[in-house]
Order: C-alpha cells, then sequence, then structure tokens
C-alpha cells in the first residue's frame, strides 16, 4: 500500500519540512492533500512522470518532487502557525481522473 | 468557497437500518463523483463512485445516487453494521479538467449495535 514518513512531526514558524510518500506498487501518479482539522482534504498538487499535473489553491512555498521510483516528496517552506494539518499523499495509475486514489495513513505536522 | 458540502456533520443508525449520507455541489463542471470512508489513524478508503452519465451506482451494501438536477448525491448503506462507523467523505472532480478531487468536511457514522 501507500507509505508515509514521519507519522508526526513538530515545527515551528518559519521552519521548513520534507514530508515523504512510497506509492502503490504499478502506480505512477502521486497527489498530495492538506486536511486541516474538521475539513476534508483539499488538494495541493499531483505528480506524474516527475513532472507537476495540476496544483489547487498553494503558494508556492508548498513544492513537491517525485523519483525514478514513483515516490514523493512535500516540502513546505517557511512554516506558518496555519500550515498545521495531516497530509496525505494518495497514489494511482496514470491520469486522467477517475482512477482511484489509494491514500496512505498521512503525516501529522504541528507548527508552533 | 467549499464547492462540495455535507451538511450533516454526524449521523447515528441502529445497526440493520439504512444509513442515507447526503453532500451537495455547487460546480456543475463536476462529472465524477466518489465516496470515501476514514477509519482514524487511517487515510482515506474508496468506497464507489458515479459518473455524471449514470445516476445509480451499487456495490453490494453500498448504493450512490446522483441527481444532476440538484447538485446531490447520496450514499446509502443497507443493512448497516457497526463496522461502517466511520467518517465519510464525498469527493468530486472532472474527467476534462485538472486531476484532482473536492472532498466535502465530511460526516461521523455511528452505527449503534
Amino acid at each position: 500500500g501507500v507509505t508515509q514518513s514521519p507519522t508526526h512531526l513538530i515545527k515551528t514558524r518559519g521552519q521548513q519540512v520534507t514530508l515523504r510518500c512510497s506509492s502503490q506498487s504499478g502506480h505512477n501518479t502521486v497527489s498530495w492533500y492538506q486536511q486541516a482539522l474538521g475539513q476534508g482534504p483539499q488538494f495541493i498538487f499531483q505528480y506524474y512522470r516527475k513532472e507537476e499535473n495540476g496544483r489547487g489553491n498553494f503558494p508556492p512555498r508548498f513544492s513537491g518532487l517525485q523519483f525514478p521510483n514513483d515516490s514523493s516528496e512535500l516540502n513546505v517552506n517557511a512554516l506558518e502557525l496555519d500550515d498545521s494539518a495531516l497530509y496525505l499523499c494518495a497514489s494511482s495509475l496514470a491520469p486522467p481522473l477517475g482512477n482511484e486514489q489509494f491514500f496512505g495513513p498521512g503525516t501529522r505536522l504541528t507548527v508552533l | 468557497d467549499q464547492q462540495v458540502k455535507q451538511n450533516s456533520p454526524s449521523l447515528s443508525v441502529q445497526e440493520g437500518r439504512i444509513s442515507i449520507l447526503n453532500c451537495d455541489y455547487t460546480n456543475s463542471m463536476f462529472d465524477y463523483f466518489l465516496w470515501y470512508k476514514k477509519y482514524p489513524a487511517e487515510g482515506p478508503t474508496f468506497l464507489i463512485s458515479i459518473s455524471s452519465i449514470k445516476d445509480k451506482n451499487e456495490d453490494g451494501r453500498f448504493t450512490v445516487f446522483l441527481n444532476k438536477s440538484a447538485k446531490h448525491l447520496s450514499l446509502h448503506i443497507v443493512p448497516s453494521q457497526p463496522g461502517d462507523s466511520a467518517v465519510y467523505f464525498c469527493a468530486a472532480g472532472s474527467l476534462t479538467g485538472a486531476n484532482n478531487l473536492f472532498f466535502g468536511t465530511g460526516t461521523r457514522l455511528t452505527v449503534i449495535p
């Protein structure tokens, strides 16, 4: 299945953080979502063939990478208090939308 | 602006009865709809989907109904089981647009034994 690391993370405002995701075997598309407390997941961006393939309403300090083995990283610079959330990674077969997305358990980020 | 809305934060149902979870959307470009189920400390798990060319899709105990004119969909679970207790998210997207999903805020279903 989809795995994410670390499980929990505490950072202070202004710091930078890197979250990691290993996609399900055979999947080459990775999407990242942010889930704030009491809200549904919000789309951050998607990577397909190591290129960004769609982006939600998030500032450029949210960036990502996809590696040759299709795993992915989410980087957030200049952390703000509002970045505290559960970050979910989902993998799927190639776009278009319609292919089931398999979610990892998430990384809980707390910004103090 | 919340494009997908789940107006009931919680729902309690007796075991064996029907659970009906509702979802409304505002964007007429959405043509693909999904329901996800989430247990604590786990990621959302895909449950069932429907495209806008259909108005009903069934998978075992789960049925999703789509009313395009009302921009409304619902998930029916019959019969409800205690193991169905979880948070249910409705999600929507466009098959011809960007490859992202818009989620509702979720409904916590509790099935009482």
